[in-house]
């Protein structure tokens, strides 16, 4: 079975650009996680949706991100201006029920200079 | 205080060696608890989930203690292969997956 799937790998831009990472989940999964991590400050929760409806995003840290899901099977997470402070992996993850483990895509490695 | 500590590490402990790591939570209405490996550079994988009873996966055990509001994953025999950052997630019900900072092992010759 295919796993989550996120894109590109890797990002490397200029600071002011417009970044969008993409995800798609397992099928059948019901949540969506946006993680970030860097070694400063570990894994992040950015946003999660269940059933495609974002319920917190008390981790987005600004105005410049932004997260859609306009459904079951695909995401983005669009960071516009960046930053170079924006550089980290970014993690995508899914999961079926609320106490069921998530299941993390390979991430995208974004580095801004 | 974070929603969910852990050991900070890090470890470092010869082939064969027990090991135990530490984690605890702050919300009581936690639900589902894991422990996942990550490896250098990679994605976070699930090495199991923690179970109120205790449970067990070969070299691996997860306990769960509700009452103190915290879970422990013990490695036995460790391996080379061991070598990776242990995180605790905690669920609360249908809700976010909160992830431990993390605790590093390095198995060694």
């Amino acid at each position: 079975d295919a796993g989550v799937i996120q894109s590109p790998r890797h990002e490397v831009t200029e600071m002011g650009q417009e970044v969008t990472l993409r995800c798609k989940p397992i099928s059948g999964h019901n949540s969506l996680f946006w993680y970030r991590q860097t070694m400063m400050r570990g894994l992040e929760l950015l946003i999660y949706f269940n059933n495609n409806v974002p319920i917190d995003d008390s981790g987005m840290p600004e105005d410049r991100f932004s997260a859609k899901m306009p459904n079951a099977s695909f995401s983005t997470l669009k960071i516009q201006p960046s930053e170079p402070r924006d550089s980290a992996v970014y993690f995508c993850a899914s999961r079926t029920g609320g106490n069921s483990p998530l299941h993390f895509g390979n991430g995208t490695r974004l580095t801004v200079t | 205080r974070k929603e969910v500590e852990q050991d900070p590490g890090p470890f470092n402990v010869p082939e064969g060696a027990t090991v135990a790591f530490n984690c605890t939570y702050s919300n009581s209405a936690s639900q589902s608890f894991f422990w996942y490996r990550q490896d250098c550079r990679k994605e976070p994988k699930l090495l199991m989930s923690v179970y109120s009873s205790g449970n067990e996966d070969g070299r691996f055990t997860a306990q769960l203690n509700r009452a103190s509001q915290y879970i422990s994953l013990l490695i036995r025999d460790s391996k080379l292969s061991d070598s990776a950052t242990y995180l605790c997630v905690v669920n609360v019900n249908a809700g976010k997956s909160t992830f431990g900072d993390g605790t590093t092992l390095t198995v060694k010759p």
